[in-house]
């Protein structure tokens, strides 16, 4: 199975700093398609995931553009340009172009 | 809007079994291959299971975690999947989710838990 690592595990930020969070693949994740099929996620506390971003950098509709994803083959990135209060919670990154499909360990993002 | 409510969990002991139902609508149930993906207790999450749509004969895969006890269903006219779960281990203490093809909707989970 794709090991997906994720760093740091947790972070502590103020409002209105950016965050960075490294997401590593044991396999490249260059789909046969020309496709790279990794993704973000955001688990709030107490609720249950929301999508964030797919295919490295594309944005779901409804999520703000201080986000962005980047990267390519084994070693991709989610930023936060200005954290909000809003974004606190646990960021995982998935791959879905190898079977079976496998997250990343998590990433805490706490507010110092 | 998509919405997906998962229901069926509850405390079992270790060997029983225990059948998970997905009840799902906004979407065209019927050509979405739904997925089973479960958080453990120290938040981890594993993909679990998945079901393609009948055009896909509705082939039916596993994570070698729950491969020969856990089966996936679905049923198109009730735009629901079902997760039946056998011989259920410890370490199947799970939150266990559905969820669409790119995982870009998930339901509030339904517990697990399988303790003696």
């Amino acid at each position: 199975d794709v090991v997906m690592t994720q760093t740091p595990v947790s972070l502590s930020l103020a409002i209105g700093q950016p965050a960075s969070i490294s997401c590593k693949s044991s396999q490249s994740l260059l789909g046969t398609s020309g496709k790279t099929f990794l993704n973000w996620i955001l688990q709030r506390p107490g609720q249950s995931p929301k999508r964030l971003i797919y295919q490295v950098s594309k944005l779901y509709s409804e999520v703000p553009d201080r986000f962005s994803g980047s990267g390519s083959e084994t070693e991709f990135t989610l930023k936060i340009s200005r954290v909000e209060a809003e974004d606190l919670g646990v960021y995982y990154c998935w791959q879905g172009t190898h079977f079976p499909r496998t997250f990343g360990g998590g990433t805490k993002l706490e507010l110092k | 809007e998509v919405q997906l409510v998962e229901t069926g969990g509850g405390l079992v002991q270790p060997g029983k079994s225990l059948k998970l139902t997905c009840a799902t609508s906004g979407f065209t149930f019927s050509n979405a291959w739904m997925h089973w993906v479960r958080q453990s207790p120290e938040k981890q999450l594993e993909w679990v299971a998945q079901i393609k749509a009948k055009s896909n004969n509705y082939a039916t895969y596993y994570a070698e975690s729950v491969k020969g006890r856990f089966t996936i269903s679905r049923d198109d006219s009730k735009s629901s999947v079902y997760l039946q779960m056998n011989s259920l281990k410890e370490e199947d203490t799970a939150i266990y989710y559905c969820t669409p093809p790119y995982f870009d909707y998930w339901g509030q989970g339904v517990m697990v838990t399988v303790s003696s």
